[in-house]
């Protein structure tokens, strides 16, 4: 199975600043149609998660521009330009290439500090 | 707007099936992936397995294998996902979420609260 790494663990952010998570994969996540099937969740506490990014860094609808995906391969990085308290929770990537199984990272979350 | 409505918290024994449904708004069932995740608790996030669009052909985890049995009912649009030979660390939040062929998951339903417990 492709293991999906996240760091940190836990990210204390203060309102306003900026933000940055990491996501690694065991295995290069570039399919053969061209596309790289990376995913980014947020799960607010108590809600189910909600898909902010795909294939890198293609932003879902609705999805403020104060979030942003990166990388390629391996290594991909997932980045707020400035807190804001909604954004707190979990976040998660996600590979959707190499299955079964889809596989997870083991979440990052975010706090206010 | 895309809708995935779960069944209500099952409380199950040890060794008992619990079967969760997920009803899906307008084509989703024909037109997309089903996925079936599972959320322990205090824990993240864990594929079980996916019901095609086409042909409604299953993909399960191997770790669920023998286990667990996901279907469809195209006429009423609701997915149902059974799990056999329940235990307590199958207690979990279980999430039906649908997702096109390349990204696989986009849309998640509220999920189900599954306990296990003697």
């Amino acid at each position: 199975d492709v293991v999906m790494t996240q760091s940190p663990l836990s990210l204390p952010v203060a309102l306003g600043q900026p933000a940055s998570i990491s996501c690694r994969s065991s295995q290069s996540l570039v399919f053969s149609d061209g596309n790289t099937y990376l995913n980014w969740y947020h799960q607010r506490p108590g809600q189910s998660p909600r898909r902010l990014i795909y294939k890198v860094s293609i932003r879902d609808s609705g999805v403020p521009d104060r979030f942003s995906g990166s990388g390629s391969a391996t290594d991909f990085t997932l980045k707020i330009s400035r807190v804001e308290a909604e954004d707190v929770g979990v976040y998660y990537c996600m590979q959707a290439i190499h299955w079964p199984p889809l596989t997870f990272g083991g979440g990052t979350k975010v706090e206010i500090k | 707007q895309v809708q995935l409505v779960q069944s209500g918290a099952e409380v199950k024994k040890p060794g008992a099936s619990v079967k969760v449904s997920c009803e899906a708004s307008g084509n989703t069932l024909t037109d997309y992936y089903l996925n079936w995740v599972r959320q322990t608790p205090g824990q993240g996030l864990e594929w079980m397995g996916w019901i095609t669009p086409n042909t409604g052909d299953t993909v399960y985890a191997q770790k669920f294998q023998g286990r667990v049995t996901m279907t469809r009912d195209t006429s009423s649009s609701t997915a149902y996902m059974e799990l056999s030979s329940l235990r307590s660390d199958d207690t979990a939040v279980y999430y039906c979420a649908r997702g096109e062929s390349g990204d696989k998951i986009d849309y998640w339903g509220q999920g189900t609260l599954v306990t296990v417990s003697s």
